[in-house]
């Protein structure tokens, strides 16, 4: 399977908090993307990190990747309260698969005031 | 502003009955995709598309059958061989041509109930 797995599965911290998601998977990848979901919404985009990459910023959020590991991080700085939702890493392959994702099943942050 | 729009929010379908989600694009995008998200989980690709009048099976198409007759559009029909519905459906598109991957844009979702 192509499927990897997120850890936790649920997050709880305080305002001001940092907050580290955790994202492995079981095949080489081509790039790997996070996703943010608030409740009832579609995902938004966040981060893409190609497989040459090491790290990338934007903005609060950093993502790591070691492919060596097959594992990727994505750190949220100085959190706020709406930063609660859902966040999904989502494999991509490159080649032949027509730019098909593989989701992750997600981590719940819950960001307290 | 350019986006997708997923119609309608909530559908509730009968025994029996095939009910049709509505996905529409004005991203000029090549390619969409159609995915099943149930309570708690992550993302499970149903069917997707490259070009108009070209389509695949992702890895849950069973009951399910869709149409790309215009680059714009991409319905997707749960017909009554979907025996578990229940579910929220998300359909997402993105500019891939050839190598690598873009990052995909959704809708905001239908959210289908069985009567």
């Amino acid at each position: 399977s192509q499927q990897g797995e997120e850890d936790p599965q649920a997050l709880s911290i305080q305002e001001g908090e940092n907050a580290t998601m955790n994202c492995s998977y079981k095949t080489s990848i081509n790039n790997l993307q996070w996703y943010r979901q608030n409740s009832g919404r579609g995902l938004v985009h966040l981060i893409l990190i190609r497989s040459n990459e090491r790290e990338k910023h934007s903005g609060r959020l950093r993502v790591t990747l070691d492919t060596s590991k097959k594992s990727s991080s994505l750190l949220i700085t100085a959190s706020r309260a709406a930063d609660t939702a859902s966040y999904f890493c989502a494999r991509g392959y490159g080649g032949t698969s027509y730019g098909k994702l593989t989701f992750g099943q997600g981590t719940i942050l819950t960001v307290h005031p | 502003d350019g986006g997708i729009t997923q119609s309608p929010k909530y559908l509730f379908r009968k025994e029996g009955q095939n009910v049709t989600l509505s996905c529409e694009q004005n991203l000029n995008h090549d390619a969409m995709y159609w995915y099943r998200q149930d309570p708690g989980q992550g993302l499970r690709l149903i069917y997707y598309s490259q070009i108009v009048n070209d389509f695949q099976k992702g890895d849950i198409a069973e009951g399910y059958s869709v149409s790309r007759e215009k680059k714009e559009s991409f319905p997707l029909t749960v017909t009554s061989a979907q025996k578990n519905p229940t579910a929220f459906y998300l359909c997402a598109s993105t500019s891939y041509r050839g190598q690598g991957n873009q990052p995909q844009h959704f809708g905001d979702g239908t959210r289908l109930s069985i009567l």
